[in-house]
């Protein structure tokens, strides 16, 4: 595809319940980010992969917060029994490698009731 | 620990007028720096980034390393620069720190 691809674009879950959301960057980008950004608050920085590898995970805040990309291309942020303050849009972000620019997807708004 | 800073949540400006958005930031070394736009209903989006050193849609940015600043300038407002506009610094690991945004109004 032409950007990086997000789905779902919309979740509803409550509370307790585990949610998968998907990135797919654009094709042949190396590095993969995930950011979290909560209403009227800038993005903030979950976690960032090369390739496979998870090179960076400090950004995410508990260890219900899960992600993975196994074959270097589409990543999977996952999150186990979600609590309230979950709520907030997911943005994935790739790039062509370390000093280029970060392209982002158009987030997944995540409501947890 | 790495900080951006945008004092202004809201700025309101006619069309023709300039404009300035704030971004302030602290940081160990010599971070890169980048300005990001979000037009209504549509993804964030790179603007320009100070080692480019690029003029964008009229906008320039200048990186002030003694006043730790690098404000975004547009001498000449358009209503279709309306849109929110976030400050953002990285090191090396690539991560991207925000500041929180300021919502730019263009009014006619």
């Amino acid at each position: 595809g032409a950007g990086v691809s997000q789905s779902p674009r919309y979740k509803v879950a409550k509370r307790g319940q585990d949610v998968a959301l998907r990135c797919d960057p654009i094709s042949g980008h190396v590095s993969l980010f995930w950011y979290q950004q909560a209403l009227g608050q800038g993005p903030e920085f979950l976690t960032y992969f090369q390739n496979e590898a998870q090179l960076d995970k400090s950004g995410l805040p508990s260890d219900r917060f899960f992600a993975e990309r196994p074959e270097g291309s589409v990543s999977t942020l996952k999150i186990q029994r979600t609590q309230q303050e979950d709520s907030a849009v997911y943005l994935c972000a790739s790039s062509q490698g370390s000093d280029q620019p970060q392209h982002f997807g158009d987030g997944t708004r995540l409501s947890i009731l | 620990a790495q900080r951006v800073t945008q004092p202004e949540k809201l700025l309101s400006v006619f069309k023709g007028a300039p404009v300035e958005l704030k971004c302030n930031y602290s940081y160990s070394g010599s971070p890169e720096l980048f300005w990001y736009v979000q037009y209504s209903r549509q993804r964030l989006q790179l603007l320009l980034r100070h080692i480019s050193r690029e003029s964008i849609k009229g906008f320039t940015a200048d990186l002030n390393k003694g006043e730790t600043s690098f404000h975004l300038k547009k001498p000449f407002a358009q209503e279709e620069d309306s849109a929110m506009y976030y400050c953002a610094g990285e090191t090396s690991g690539s991560r991207l720190t925000f500041g929180e945004g300021t919502q730019l109004t263009v009014n006619p």
